[in-house]
């Protein structure tokens, strides 16, 4: 079945240093990738979105690529801020009239900014 | 605030008791979604419904049922709760029933501890 797999967690940066969260999937077709954000108490909001591949998702200095090839959309950011302390959830979707809209996550990457 | 409301946000109840989560939808969306987020099991799609019929069913467990009214709220009945089923369960809400490129929205959650 359809999966995605991040890497594990926490990690741990300083201020202005420069971030990947690495996350793979295994679907069949092509899905929609996305990236949510979990702040602390808080419930997921969508940070990012790539439905075909090569796209590019942006928001808020984060950005992630579809790549088809390597069944990959990882998430960068050029120089993070204490306040992107959170947890972020890789997660697809599948397209089609057939399919839902359901979403499955990966497991959840910790970060933690230092100042 | 995404516009996606549940109540209650905390619910601490004993084995082998019922608990009922309530969601509202965004104004205008007609898909609600049910997740359960755990340390163990990660965030789990649960269940979807599309303007009051069930659409598709993931992970749940017999004990557990959910129904969406003609007014597009939701509940989730939580039914001879063991302690396993403490979680955090998210609602989302969506325009339309299918994958892709439909945004999901979702609730701050309802955290159930089990004792």
């Amino acid at each position: 079945g359809d999966s995605v797999t991040q890497m594990e967690g926490p990690v741990t940066l300083s201020e202005e240093a420069f971030l990947t969260i690495n996350c793979t999937y295994t679907a069949t077709g092509y899905p929609s990738l996305f990236w949510y954000v979990q702040y602390p108490g808080e419930g997921l909001q969508l940070l990012l979105k790539a439905t075909k591949a090569d796209d590019k998702g942006s928001n808020k200095g984060f950005e992630a690529t579809y790549r088809k090839e390597t069944t990959s959309f990882h998430l960068e950011k050029g120089s993070v801020q204490v306040s992107d302390s959170a947890v972020y959830f890789c997660a697809l979707s599948r397209h089609g009239s057939s399919n839902t809209g359901k979403l499955i996550f990966g497991q959840g990457t910790t970060l933690q900014v230092k100042p | 605030d995404s516009g996606v409301t549940q109540t209650p946000k905390h619910l601490i109840t004993a084995t082998g008791q019922r608990v009922t989560l309530r969601c509202s939808p965004r104004s205008g969306d007609l898909s609600v979604y049910w997740y359960q987020q755990s340390l163990d099991q990660g965030l789990q799609f649960l269940i979807q419904y599309y303007n009051g019929e069930e659409r598709a069913k993931g992970n749940i467990l017999e004990r557990f049922s959910a129904q969406q009214f003609p007014d597009l709220h939701s509940e989730l009945n939580l039914s001879s709760l063991e302690l396993g089923d403490s979680a955090l369960y998210f609602c989302a809400s969506s325009v339309g029933g299918a994958g892709g490129h439909t945004e999901a929205f979702f609730g701050q959650g309802t955290r159930l501890t089990v004792v």
